[in-house]
Formats: C-alpha cells, sequence, structure tokens
C-alpha cells in the first residue's frame, strides 16, 4: 500500500532525445508527487512535483504527466543533454499530518553526448 | 544559509561499535527525516520527526535510535554497528506548511567492516 514502483532502473539516451521515466503507486491517499534529481556524491535535491488534481505539469525541459485514474506518473526529460545525467527518484507523499516521503528505487540516466 | 548539514561525511565502523550521525537545519523546519539509501533500493524511511520532542519509527527503524530535542537538530543513533548498516544516510527536513519540497543534506556515507 505504501509503495511507489520506479522504471526503468536504468536508462541511456542520446543528446537531444527524450526521456521517460515511469512511476506507479497503490494508495490512493497519497497527495504530493516529487521527483527528485540526485547527482553522485550529492543528496536528492526537489526537480519538479505535481498534486493529483493536475495531469500535467511542465517546467522548462522537464514535465510530469500524471494519470489519476491509473495511479500512474512520469517524467519527461525532453530535448536530454549530458547534464541531465544523475539519477532520479520518484516519491509520493503521505498524508495525515506526518508528511512522509516515499521514495520510489530510482532510475539512472545516462545521456551519451 | 546552509540549509540541513550532515557530519561526518563518511566513517568507517568496526561491528559492535556505535556512532552518532549528526544532523542540524538552520531553515526553522518542523518536520525532519533520516534515510537509507542502498544501491537498488532507493530511500528508505527510517525515523521521522514533527517537531521537537516528537519522533517516530518509518519503514526500517531497527537497530537505530533519534532524539529531537531542539527544531534544529535530529541525531541518530546507531548502537552495536553491523555490516547490514553500511549504507548511505540522509537527513532531509521540509516546512510545516503543508504538502512541500524537502530538503536534503549531502550524506553521510558508513561503512560497518
Amino acid at each position: 500500500q505504501q509503495q511507489v514502483k520506479q522504471s526503468p532502473q536504468s536508462l541511456i539516451v542520446q543528446k537531444g532525445g527524450i526521456s521517460i521515466i515511469n512511476c506507479a503507486y497503490e494508495n490512493t491517499a497519497f497527495d504530493y508527487f516529487p521527483w527528485y534529481q540526485q547527482f553522485p556524491g550529492k543528496g536528492p535535491a526537489l526537480l519538479i512535483a505535481i498534486r493529483p488534481d493536475v495531469s500535467e505539469k511542465k517546467e522548462g525541459r522537464f514535465t510530469i504527466s500524471f494519470n489519476k485514474s491509473a495511479k500512474q506518473f512520469s517524467l519527461h526529460i525532453m530535448d536530454s543533454q549530458p547534464g541531465d545525467s544523475a539519477t532520479y527518484f520518484c516519491a509520493a507523499l503521505y498524508p495525515g499530518g506526518t508528511y512522509k516521503y516515499i521514495f520510489g528505487t530510482g532510475t539512472r540516466l545516462k545521456v551519451l553526448a | 544559509n546552509a540549509g540541513v548539514t550532515q557530519t561526518p561525511k563518511f566513517r568507517i565502523l568496526k561491528i559492535g561499535q556505535s556512532m552518532t550521525l549528526q544532523c542540524t537545519q538552520d531553515m526553522n523546519h518542523n518536520y525532519m527525516y533520516w534515510y537509507r539509501q542502498d544501491p537498488g533500493m532507493g530511500l528508505k524511511l527510517i525515523y521521522y520527526s514533527v517537531g521537537a520532542g516528537i519522533t517516530d519509527k518509518g519503514e526500517v527503524p531497527n537497530g537505530y535510535n533519534v532524539s529531537r530535542s531542539t527544531t534544529e537538530d535530529f541525531p541518530l543513533r546507531l548502537e552495536l554497528a553491523a555490516p547490514s548498516q553500511t549504507s548511505v544516510y540522509f537527513c532531509a527536513s521540509s516546512p510545516r506548511t503543508g504538502p512541500t519540497e524537502a530538503f536534503f543534506g549531502q550524506g553521510t556515507r558508513l561503512t560497518v567492516v
């Protein structure tokens, strides 16, 4: 019920291509879905986030698509750049006053120059 | 503004030793979290706190203890270290004002030999 399943585990994309990472959840109580980006040796940092009352959110080259009925959400990176090479985590926020973040297992993205 | 600061950055422990991972934040955030990150496993919640004097277990609390005597500090105590506790540990914090970004520290890489 509290799991967030993320795929793929790793992804290689050519420069200029589109990177797509998918996540699925079970608990319909989750009410906030952020994506975090992590570079080697650093802590995760918020990239973009969406609430379940919105089907899509775009910030620059990064877009979240959200399908509430399917309980799935995805991150699309347009015009992928070598600087986007990092590990990406989807997450879901468990409500009820505790604000616990449940994370997916991560996707290691490599963008080839 | 330092954000979330973790010390030490690296540590090697022998089996059975104890240590405290320090975490402090200067953003006056009520919510604080400890995660461990293992390859291919994502971030697992160890303990969290919704305010000074209040702590609760996360997904993987066994072998760890926490305290929260002030808003700023949230130390994680490892008693009787075991090889299974070899991991990268991240502390994070978030403000009380509803679902929002969690800010992460740089992490502590712990090896138990």
